[in-house]
């Protein structure tokens, strides 16, 4: 089946560090991935997304490339702000059923 | 601004009551879904519909039910039949399309006392 696994969290890191958040999926066919980012008390939003092999996704300072021989998609971010303190999901979407399935959730903490 | 809205942002009731959760969306997708969340939590989905008038079970639908009766609005009722119904409710909509991710709410915390 569909699945989705992140690297366990939370992340804490001081600012200006560099971030990477781990992401490997298993799927049918050939699936979508996404980013999401949710503030506290919040709902999510997307943050960046990738549709084939090879694709980089990009906003806000992060990236993320679909790496189909790896099955990943690891968030990445130069040098991360207090600002981006928030709990990051990594999603993907299968062309068989068309539904989201999402991983549990990387928690990031940055100190200042 | 096309989005969706979810309401009201915090919902307190007591043990035993229905309680029914309102998400409205002017984006036009056919799709919708109900996500709940627990403290520290991933999310799991409830219920899902793909187009008015017909909805699926998602993996925890018991204690749940749903409408769809027009393409903006996919209302979630949270019955005395769900054991621990205190949570965070997220819903989203989506376009048919696997290139595109999901809209989601800012969310309906709900508190049972």
């Amino acid at each position: 089946g569909n699945s989705v696994t992140q690297m366990e969290g939370p992340v804490t890191l001081s600012e200006e560090a560099f971030l990477t958040i781990n992401c490997t999926y298993t799927a049918t066919g050939y699936p979508s991935l996404f980013w999401y980012v949710q503030y506290p008390g919040e709902g999510l939003q997307l943050l960046l997304k990738a549709t084939k092999a090879d694709d980089k996704g990009s906003n806000k300072g992060f990236e993320a490339t679909y790496r189909k021989e790896t099955t990943s998609f690891h968030l990445e971010k130069g040098s991360v702000q207090v600002s981006d303190s928030a709990v990051y999901f990594c999603a993907l979407r299968a062309s068989n059923t068309g539904k989201l399935i999402f991983g549990q959730g990387t928690t990031l903490q940055v100190k200042p | 601004d096309g989005g969706i809205t979810q309401s009201p942002k915090y919902l307190f009731r007591k043990e035993g009551q229905n309680v029914t959760l309102s998400c409205e969306q002017n984006l036009n997708h056919d799709a919708m879904y109900w996500y709940r969340q627990d403290p520290g939590q991933g999310l799991r989905l409830i219920y899902y519909s793909q187009i008015v008038n017909d909805f699926q079970k998602g993996d925890i639908a018991e204690g749940y039910s749903v409408s769809r009766e027009k393409k903006e609005s996919f209302p979630l009722t949270v019955t005395s039949a769900q054991k621990n119904p205190t949570a965070f409710y997220l819903c989203a909509s989506s376009t048919g399309t696997d290139n595109y991710g999901y809209t989601f709410g800012s969310g309906t915390r709900l508190t049972v006392v």
